[in-house]
């Protein structure tokens, strides 16, 4: 069954709004997860790794004042993209990592439309 | 040059054919390699796992990796039209403070009944 649960998997919202993506680890308690998005017909770009207990870790050219990530607690990281545009509109998926072997299990998925 | 390249494809095989999946990394100090399937419009799930030169076989699937060449491809016998799917390669390798992972674009597969 699945490891890692993502909501929701689909959203729609209006420009200027803010909408937030929950994931959690069900099968380990995971102090970094990870934080993709995926435009159509492109590869998975990393966003940002979670850290339980601090900051996240923005990759480059990611706003992090766009894409607040939060991890309080060892099986919860949220990602809320704040006053969203259509540009925003992608595929988002989070994962966490399995210990001692580098494998990544990933969430369902949130694909985020904004109007 | 990018980090992880793959051929976009698409590779079309026929029904019950071997499909070769290819794959070519940057990073000499990359560590660990992973071969992903994505449908579409889902998220990627892990197939195959590789951290040594040689083969390394699971079910209908086989991995291969050549460090000295820089390359790693997946091999899939008796291709099912379920095997349909994007496939990423994936690379683990160091990074600030730790390691990252790196996908390639992928390579779309069609597998034809």
């Amino acid at each position: 069954g699945a490891v890692v649960s993502q909501h929701p998997s689909w959203v729609i919202c209006k420009s200027g709004t803010s909408v937030k993506i929950e994931c959690r680890s069900l099968d380990f308690q995971a102090t970094t997860m990870f934080w993709y998005r995926q435009f159509p017909k492109q590869s998975l770009m990393l966003m940002a790794t979670s850290n339980e207990g601090s900051k996240a870790t923005y990759e480059q050219g990611v706003e992090k004042d766009k894409f607040l990530i939060n991890h309080a607690s060892l099986t919860l990281s949220t990602l809320t993209v704040t006053s969203a545009h259509p540009e925003d509109s992608s595929f988002y998926i989070c994962s966490h990592r399995k210990p001692n072997t580098g494998e990544l299990f990933f969430g369902e998925g949130s694909r985020l439309t904004v109007l | 040059q990018k980090e992880v390249e793959q051929n976009s494809g698409p590779l079309s095989v026929p029904e019950g054919a071997i499909a070769s999946l290819n794959c070519t990394y940057s990073d000499r100090g990359s560590q660990s390699f992973f071969w992903y399937r994505q449908y579409s419009g889902k998220s990627p799930e892990l197939i195959m796992s590789i951290y040594s030169n040689g083969d390394k076989e699971d079910g209908r699937f086989t991995a291969q990796l050549n460090k000295a060449s820089q390359y790693v491809s997946l091999l899939i016998r008796d291709s099912q039209p379920s095997d349909s799917a994007t496939y990423l390669c994936a690379v683990n390798g160091p990074h600030t403070g730790g390691f990252k992972t790196i996908f390639g674009a992928g390579t779309r597969l069609f597998v034809k009944a």
